[in-house]
């Protein structure tokens, strides 16, 4: 069965530090890849989604980028967080077929003091 | 553009009873499929149910059902005999075959309490 990895859960780090959240997938290839944020209360916003293996597709601007080194490995970093930057981020994953559901990760929140 | 709407923010029920969550969305899109997902506390997303657009019948999972009415563009969940451990947060999402990014689009979700 498929199961998605997604560490740490709980991140505090101050202004100005660097961000790196890793999301791994396991049970499927080729699966298509999501970073949400979502903000206290609110609903998800999709970040950026991958289709394969060094494909990044951003639908929001911001201090955030995506990497896909290996098939099924997704992650998200920043060079400098900003206090914006504080939320809750989850990774998804599905299959690029038929009804295409995304199962998600736990999620990471992360605190930017 | 697409648009869920999810217009009650809270919902109260009692435990063993049936409660409906309401969701309109907004497409022109002729082939779309919709989603429910419940978020409990812990903040993992847990999908529940899908409908797709040309489905002929509602969806139902377990005692989740899912009351599509395609005129009026609405998906609304039904959880039938409430339990405590549904109390969570339920959010509404559509994907459209437009949809470059296969990307879905949430509402901002219902937090259902589940009174005993």
């Amino acid at each position: 069965s498929q199961t998605i990895h997604q560490w740490p859960a709980t991140l505090v780090q101050p202004v100005g530090s660097p961000l790196s959240l890793e999301c791994t997938v396991e049970g499927t290839s080729n699966p298509n890849l999501y970073w949400y944020r979502q903000a206290a209360g609110r609903g998800l916003q999709l970040l950026f989604y991958s289709v394969g293996i060094g494909q990044i597709s951003s639908e929001v601007p911001q201090n955030l980028s995506a990497s896909r080194p290996q098939d099924r490995q997704f992650i998200l970093s920043s060079k400098k967080l900003l206090l914006s930057d504080s939320g809750f981020y989850l990774c998804a994953w599905s299959v690029p077929i038929t009804k295409n559901i995304q199962y998600f990760g736990a999620g990471t929140r992360l605190s930017v003091l | 553009a697409q648009k869920i709407t999810q217009t009650q923010p809270g919902m109260f029920v009692q435990e063993k009873e049936a409660v409906t969550l309401d969701c309109t969305y907004d497409t022109s899109d002729p082939s779309y499929g919709l989603f429910w997902y419940k978020q409990p506390s812990s903040g993992e997303m847990i999908f529940l149910i899908y409908q797709g657009s040309y489905d002929q019948q509602n969806a139902t999972e377990g005692r989740y059902s899912l009351n599509f009415q395609k005129a009026r563009k609405s998906a609304n969940l039904v959880i039938s005999a409430s339990q405590l451990g549904d109390s969570a947060m339920y959010f509404c999402a559509m994907r459209s075959s437009s949809s470059s990014a296969r990307q879905l689009t949430f509402g901002s979700g219902t937090q259902l309490t589940v009174l005993p």
